[in-house]
Formats: C-alpha cells, sequence, structure tokens
C-alpha cells in the first residue's frame, strides 16, 4: 500500500466551479500537509501549507486535514482557466524520515 | 531572484548507459533535494543534500547517487540505466531542513532511456 493515495483524475469543470481535491494517507506520524500545483513543463510550487488537522484559508484555495480520517483536502473556489494544472498532495513529519511523501497528482482543466 | 536551474532540460540515453545531471539552487539555500517523478509513482524522494553531506536517502538503489558541491550546487548520478529510469527528474532547494522550510523546484531534468 502506497504511503498517500490520491485520485489521478483527470478533473474537468466549467469556468467558476467549486474544485474538490482528495488525498488520503496511511501514515498517522504525518503531521504536515502541503498542496502543490505544477503546470506542464514546469516544476511543482507550494500552493499550501498546513500543521496538523483543521482548515487554512488564502484567497480563493481552503486547505482541510482531518487526522481522524487521514484525509487532506484543497478547495478550489472560483474556478478559473489559470487553475488548470497538476495538482499534488505532499505530506510527512519529524518521524517520518525527515522527507515528504506525494500523492501522483490530481489533473485539473478548467474550461471557459 | 534566479529560481532553481537544472540542466541539461532533455537527455536521451540508452541502457547500461550512466548519466549526470545538474542543479543549482536558489542563492543562499544550502539544502537541494532530487526527486523522481513519473506518471505511475509519482514524485519520489531520492536524497537530500546539505552543506555538501547527504543528510537523508529515500528507497532508490545504489546506482543513484548524488553529491554537493561547495557552493551548494549539487549533481545526481544514474549508472547502468535501466528502461524504468525514464522519468522526469527534479530538483529542489530550500533554505534548511525539509519539514520547516519551502522547498522551491526546478522546471526537472527528462531523461528518457531506450
Amino acid at each position: 500500500q502506497k504511503e498517500v493515495e490520491q485520485d489521478p483524475g483527470p478533473l474537468s469543470v466549467p469556468e467558476g466551479a467549486i474544485v474538490s481535491l482528495n488525498c488520503t494517507y496511511s501514515n498517522s506520524a504525518f503531521q504536515y500537509f502541503m498542496w502543490y500545483r505544477q503546470y506542464s513543463r514546469k516544476g511543482p510550487e507550494l500552493l499550501m501549507y498546513t500543521y496538523s488537522s483543521g482548515n487554512k484559508e488564502d484567497g480563493r484555495f481552503t486547505a482541510q486535514v482531518d487526522k481522524s480520517s487521514k484525509y487532506i483536502s484543497l478547495f478550489i473556489r472560483d474556478s478559473q482557466p489559470s487553475d488548470s494544472a497538476t495538482y499534488l498532495c505532499a505530506m510527512g513529519g519529524p518521524n517520518t524520515g525527515n522527507q515528504f511523501y506525494f500523492g501522483t497528482g490530481t489533473s485539473l482543466t478548467v474550461i471557459p | 531572484k534566479a529560481g532553481v536551474t537544472q540542466t541539461p532540460r532533455y537527455l536521451i540515453k540508452t541502457r547500461g548507459q550512466q548519466v549526470t545531471l545538474s542543479c543549482s539552487p536558489i542563492s543562499g539555500h544550502r539544502s537541494v533535494s532530487w526527486y523522481q517523478q513519473t506518471p505511475g509513482q509519482g514524485l519520489q524522494f531520492l536524497f537530500e543534500y546539505f552543506s555538501e553531506t547527504q543528510r537523508n536517502k529515500g528507497n532508490f538503489p545504489g546506482r543513484f547517487s548524488g553529491r554537493q558541491f561547495s557552493n551548494s550546487r549539487s549533481e545526481m548520478n544514474v549508472s547502468t540505466l535501466e528502461l524504468g529510469d525514464s522519468a522526469l527528474y527534479l530538483c529542489a532547494s530550500s533554505l534548511g531542513g525539509l519539514l520547516y522550510n519551502e522547498q522551491f523546484f526546478g522546471p526537472g531534468t527528462r531523461l528518457t532511456v531506450l
């Protein structure tokens, strides 16, 4: 079983829709949770960084962490064509080898 | 300020050959990490170097090795290439420890093994 599971999609939504992206994980020692966005032919860039459970909001993006269910989500409100990219979740902790474990990524297309 | 640069951007090799990839981190960043990205496995951590020392290592065979120079530039070497080594190799730099400092990724080197 992989440490982090992420539905690869692809996901296609109309402009203005609310997008929900999710990851599940198996290691309860994970404490730090991140979402990255990766455009074609580019490296990933950090979108959101959260510690432990709870919600974090930044503009149109909201990250949620539910440690009891080992489930994290990224919500994108009022999605724009410029949001079309692959979204990667990542997680780690001080007792998990000082590295981050990534999901395989979800490909999102926002149609104008 | 300049971002993370990786050279070359594209590389084609044949099985059995070896390859060296280069990464120049953001100025002032002392940590450089390497990742392999494939459609099936996603991003997988190879290793991290900090101040010329390998600090963390992922679960890859010994054919994958790296080093870091005094100016923080890093190289990754893959010997005896296999078809399964075809992937996007990403390097990321950060100020310090991976868990507490943002990683900035380069655009990657696309390696194709024939």
